[in-house]
């Protein structure tokens, strides 16, 4: 099962907002609305942003949102914090009944 | 709330077994998947594996087929992760992760395991 493609790198300003790209495939963003993110802080545990392509678990600033369209998902950004600096992953449920992650989004606040 | 700890780092040397423990804690642990995961030094995170806490539902990343075992301790709600032939490859954090609808709701604080002689 091959990685899903992130961009690596994205930035933006200060109360401006981003979007980060997730691309798979028909096995997996494409078949199912299993995708979900993820934000790392260095030297932390990751941290679920985002359930099911769109949901917020229960203390997630409301400025994450996520979407999905065919084969990719993305997760938006907006009114960029200074604190939303790190790095994001995807994530998606396979048809092989198992999971693949993004390679990985660095966001620089600017 | 939710807790997952796990046990502390370990160094091996090449083609050694290591078995990583992950204590779960502040929900009902016999309800919930448990998922691992693993990121190599300044690298992404990869899936290794799914166990369910009392059913018969272990499924492993094809890459590590063979050579990882995930194991439950129902009684003091403890998972644990064995990984053996290792390499230098496999120097990493590894993580417990509980699932949620199909997402890693909850992480351990990470296990570093490094690889070498």
């Amino acid at each position: 099962q091959s990685a899903l493609t992130q961009p690596a790198s994205v930035s933006g300003s200060p109360g401006q907002a981003i979007t980060i790209s997730c691309t798979g495939t028909s096995s997996d963003v494409g078949a199912y609305d299993h995708v979900s993110w993820y934000q790392q802080h260095p030297g932390k545990a990751s941290k679920l942003m985002i359930y099911e392509v769109s949901n917020r678990p229960s203390g997630v600033s409301h400025r994450f949102s996520g979407s999905k369209s065919g084969n990719t998902a993305s997760l938006t950004i907006s009114g960029l914090q200074a604190e939303d600096e790190a790095e994001y992953y995807c994530s998606s449920y396979t048809t092989t009944r198992t999971w693949v992650f993004g390679g990985g989004t660095k966001l620089t606040v600017l | 709330q939710v807790q997952l700890v796990q046990s502390g780092a370990e160094v091996r040397e090449p083609g050694a077994s290591v078995k990583v423990s992950c204590k779960a804690s502040g929900y009902t642990f016999s309800d919930y998947h448990m998922h691992w995961v693993r990121q190599a030094p300044g690298q992404g995170l990869e899936w290794m594996g799914i166990i369910h806490p009392t059913a018969d539902d272990t499924r492993y990343a094809q890459k590590f087929q063979g050579r990882i075992t995930m194991t439950r301790d129902t009684a003091t709600s403890t998972m644990y992760m064995e990984l053996s032939s290792l390499s230098s490859e496999d120097t990493a954090l590894y993580y417990c992760a509980k699932d949620y609808t199909w997402s890693f709701e909850y992480w351990g604080q990470g296990t570093l395991v490094t690889v070498s002689s």
